[in-house]
């Protein structure tokens, strides 16, 4: 069965440490991957996305992901965590076989200290 | 105003009441979807629209009726609901359905919070 899985519910870094998100799939196709973020009361807001090629994908807010065929990783990385990044994180995971369904994670909340 | 916006943010309602939630995209893309989001649950996919046909229905109540006049809005009537209905529901819209690659990326709304007393 098709699946993602966010190991982490709950991470907590200080401000200006590096940040790493998990992020596993389980897909028997070729899989689209996504992260979306999402601040208390609002919507997702897609930080980034790989389709193919390169397998270290850039995105916004000085954010990047990492896809890793052979561990079904797509782990989510910054390299200085700022205050205004603490928020709800999220993996999907989608598949040219599966159409349009997206499987989302449970999500990762990240709280930023001073 | 641009991307995806949804309204209202917040709604209270009975259990008998008949309430809509509106979704309206800016993107000019074709196809739109309504997610649930419950408490420590992974987003649950509600309906998707492709050209304003319904494509899916994720084996979603009766007492949610979706309605697409057009490719860039999207309503969520809501009836006779229960207090287990309340949470977040998001709208999305993406390019195209089926089309591959970057044209399916979804974009999300802000949501609308609803809470069923």
């Amino acid at each position: 069965a098709q699946s993602v899985t966010q190991p982490d519910i709950h991470i907590t870094v200080s401000e200006g440490a590096s940040l790493e998100l998990r992020c596993n799939y389980s897909y028997g196709a070729t899989p689209y991957l996504f992260w979306y973020v999402q601040s208390p009361g609002q919507g997702l807001q897609l930080l980034l996305k790989y389709f193919s090629g390169d397998t270290l994908v850039q995105g916004i807010k000085g954010f990047e992901a990492e896809f890793k065929r052979s561990q079904s990783s797509f782990n989510l990385r910054k390299p200085s965590v700022h205050w205004s990044d603490a928020a709800e994180y999220f993996c999907a995971v989608g598949a040219e076989s599966s159409g349009y369904a997206l499987n989302f994670g449970k999500g990762t909340s990240l709280l930023v200290t001073p | 105003e641009t991307g995806v916006t949804q309204t209202p943010r917040h709604l209270v309602m009975g259990m008998t009441n008949k309430k809509s939630l509106k979704c309206e995209q800016h993107l000019g893309h074709n196809a739109m979807y309504w997610y649930k989001q419950s408490a420590k649950k992974p987003l649950e996919l509600m309906f998707v629209y492709n050209f304003k046909e319904q494509t899916e229905n994720n084996s979603v109540p009766s007492r949610f009726s979706p309605e697409c006049p057009n490719s860039s809005h999207l309503f969520l009537h809501l009836h006779t609901l229960q207090p287990e209905d309340s949470a977040l529901y998001l709208c999305a819209s993406s390019q195209d359905l089926l089309a591959g690659g970057n044209q399916e990326t979804q974009y999300f709304g802000p949501g609308t919070r609803l809470l069923v007393l």
